[in-house]
Formats: structure tokens, C-alpha cells, sequence
């Protein structure tokens, strides 16, 4: 079972932030939370990952809660290349922890 | 480099029949992974390998035999084929990083429809 609660679409408009939510309140210490997008059925592309503090590279910011149960992952200036399912994904690290365990994602479009 | 690449993009196969569908990577990463997604699905993952010579089952492994002679290559196998793999197949690779994997670099999938 995935481990994640993602909404399962969202809506933004182009040029505007848009902010994905996702709830993993069962998260433990050594886990972390990835970000994964698939634009129309291609494989999926990963986005940008975090342990407890916030991440930002050339794609995305990704915000972790301090209490770890809960994140978004923002795209400061959607255009309509982003459209695509978005999916967060708790992951350990080492040994079988590392697999990666998908949900549904959330489908973001971006409109004009 | 290339990246992942799978082999083919699309297949039709009839109900028994027998196929290997092709995954290589050129990065040398050591993990690489099969997964199938169906419609309105999230990805489940098949099989997966830690590096040359060493396989492990996924969440779905029935009806699915995969090896691994080498770091490039990670065939998966349908041995008989029914209509419930119709489906897309993804292949993914990582390395090594921080004690642990890397995030996953994924093929662009190959279609396959069992009539």
C-alpha cells in the first residue's frame, strides 16, 4: 500500500505557482519523500527528493513539514509542459526500504 | 549516453505465446527494476536486481521470470501470456548514493497488448 495521500487533481493556471500537496503520516526517521511526475503516459521523471529540510533545485521546492507528515512540492511558474500526474513517494534508503511504491499521484493541469 | 532504453515500444501477442521484452542502460548503474503500470494506476513493481547475478521478486512477480548477466541488461520474460499483462512496462535503473539508491531513471515503456 502506498504510503501517501495525494488530492487526485488539481488545476493552475499558466504562470502561476503551482502547489501540490501530500499527506505521509506515517513516515518514519529514515524515510524520505520523493517527487516523480509522468507526462502522458512516458515513464516517469524525477522531480526532487528531501529528508526534513526543504529542498529547491532547478525544477521545484519542495516544503517538509517539521513534523515530517506532510509536504508540497511547488512549481514556481507552471507552464503547460507541466501537466502531468504528479506522484509523492515515501522512500527508505537501503535494502528493500528503497523500492519505490506508487500511488494514483495527483493530475495537475495547467490551462491558459 | 542514451539513458534507459526499452526494446520494443509496442507488442501484440496472443493469449500463450512467449516474449522478452529488452531493457539496457549505459550510466553502469547497479539497481535496475521492472514495473507495469495499467490504466488509471499507479506503477507496481515486477522485479527488480541489485546488480549482476543477483534478482528479487516485486509486488506482482507471477507469470514474470527476469536474470541478470550483466550490468546493462535486464530482460524481463512473459513466459505464457494471458489478457490480465496487457499492460505498460517500465524499466528503471539507479546507483549507488548516500549508503543506499539513488533516484530512479526510467525507460519510456513499452506497450503490450495480449489478445
Amino acid at each position: 500500500d502506498a504510503k501517501t495521500t495525494q488530492p487526485p487533481s488539481m488545476d493552475c493556471a499558466e504562470g502561476r505557482a503551482a502547489n501540490l500537496p501530500c499527506n505521509h503520516s506515517t513516515i518514519s526517521g529514515n524515510e524520505y519523500v520523493y517527487w516523480y511526475r509522468q507526462i502522458h503516459s512516458q515513464g516517469p521523471q524525477y522531480i526532487i527528493h528531501g529528508l526534513k529540510n526543504n529542498e529547491t533545485n532547478e525544477m521545484a521546492s519542495l516544503i517538509i513539514t517539521e513534523d515530517r507528515k506532510s509536504s508540497t512540492l511547488i512549481l514556481p511558474h507552471a507552464t503547460l509542459r507541466d501537466t502531468a500526474v504528479y506522484y509523492c513517494i515515501v522512500r527508505g534508503n537501503t535494502g528493500t526500504a528503497s523500492k519505490l511504491t506508487f500511488g494514483t499521484g495527483t493530475r495537475l493541469q495547467v490551462t491558459l | 549516453n542514451a539513458g534507459v532504453t526499452q526494446t520494443p515500444k509496442f507488442q501484440v501477442l496472443k493469449t500463450g505465446q512467449s516474449m522478452t521484452l529488452q531493457c539496457a542502460q549505459d550510466m553502469n548503474h547497479e539497481y535496475m527494476s521492472w514495473y507495469r503500470q495499467d490504466p488509471g494506476m499507479g506503477l507496481r513493481l515486477i522485479h527488480y536486481s541489485v546488480g549482476a547475478g543477483i534478482t528479487d521478486q516485486g509486488e506482482v512477480p507471477n507469470g514474470y521470470n527476469v536474470s541478470r548477466s550483466t550490468t546493462e541488461d535486464f530482460p524481463l520474460r512473459l513466459l505464457s501470456a494471458a489478457p490480465s499483462q496487457t499492460s505498460v512496462y517500465f524499466c528503471a535503473s539507479s546507483y549507488p548514493s548516500g549508503g543506499g539508491w539513488s533516484e530512479a531513471f526510467f525507460g519510456q515503456g513499452t506497450r503490450l497488448t495480449v489478445v
